[in-house]
């Protein structure tokens, strides 16, 4: 079975310009969660949905940042404008449950010149 | 005091040692905990959870203690493919919460 797929894998913006990253689920997974990984401040969760609803997203840095999840299929995080802060490694990880393991994709790393 | 504690290292140790990792969290509703690993530039994975009474899988063993709001992670007869770095994780319940919260991980080398 697929994992959960994240495009793209390598991102590399100019400061001001708008970053879109997607992601698609594990099949039968009802939450999807996106994460910020940086070596200053470990893996942050950003925002989480359940059934294509967001549930939490207090983990959001900035109103710069939004996260659509239109389908059981597909999420998207936009930032825009994006700044040279902003980079970082993005992972989406879905799961079946919030007691269930969380699987997570390989990830995108961005980098805002 | 940060959510989830962990001594960054980095461990490096030869095959076959004996290493051990604490971990400490500061919620005490915390209710799941877990040891995720993440090998360099990719995605964390589950290594295994930890349960009240301690439990082990092969040559790893997980021990909590909910007193202390302490984990550990024990692996023996280390190998060079244990080589990665080791993150703590809570969950707590309640609320909208029950998101994993991540410690910022214990990077673990063994050498030959």
């Amino acid at each position: 079975d697929a994992g959960v797929i994240q495009s793209p894998r390598h991102e590399v913006t100019e400061m001001g310009q708008e970053v879109t990253l997607r992601c698609k689920p594990i099949s039968g997974h009802d939450y999807l969660f996106w994460y910020r990984q940086t070596m200053m401040r470990g893996l942050e969760l950003l925002i989480y949905f359940n059934n294509n609803v967001p549930i939490d997203d207090s983990g959001m840095p900035e109103d710069r940042f939004s996260a659509k999840m239109p389908n059981a299929s597909f999420s998207t995080l936009k930032i825009q404008p994006s700044e040279p802060r902003d980079s970082a490694v993005y992972f989406c990880a879905s799961s079946r449950d919030l007691a269930y393991e969380q699987y997570f994709g390989p990830g995108t790393r961005l980098t805002v010149t | 005091r940060k959510e989830v504690e962990q001594d960054p290292g980095p461990f490096n140790v030869p095959e076959g040692a004996t290493v051990a990792f604490n971990c400490t969290y500061s919620n005490s509703a915390s209710q799941s905990f877990f040891w995720y690993r993440q090998d360099c530039r990719k995605e964390p994975k589950l290594l295994m959870s930890v349960y009240s009474s301690g439990n082990e899988d092969g040559r790893f063993t997980a021990q909590l203690n909910r007193a202390s709001q302490y984990i550990s992670l024990l692996i023996r007869d280390s190998k060079l493919s244990d080589s990665a770095t080791y993150l703590c994780v809570v969950k707590s319940y309640g609320g909208s919460q029950g998101n994993l919260i991540f410690g910022k991980g214990t990077k673990l080398s063994v050498k030959p």
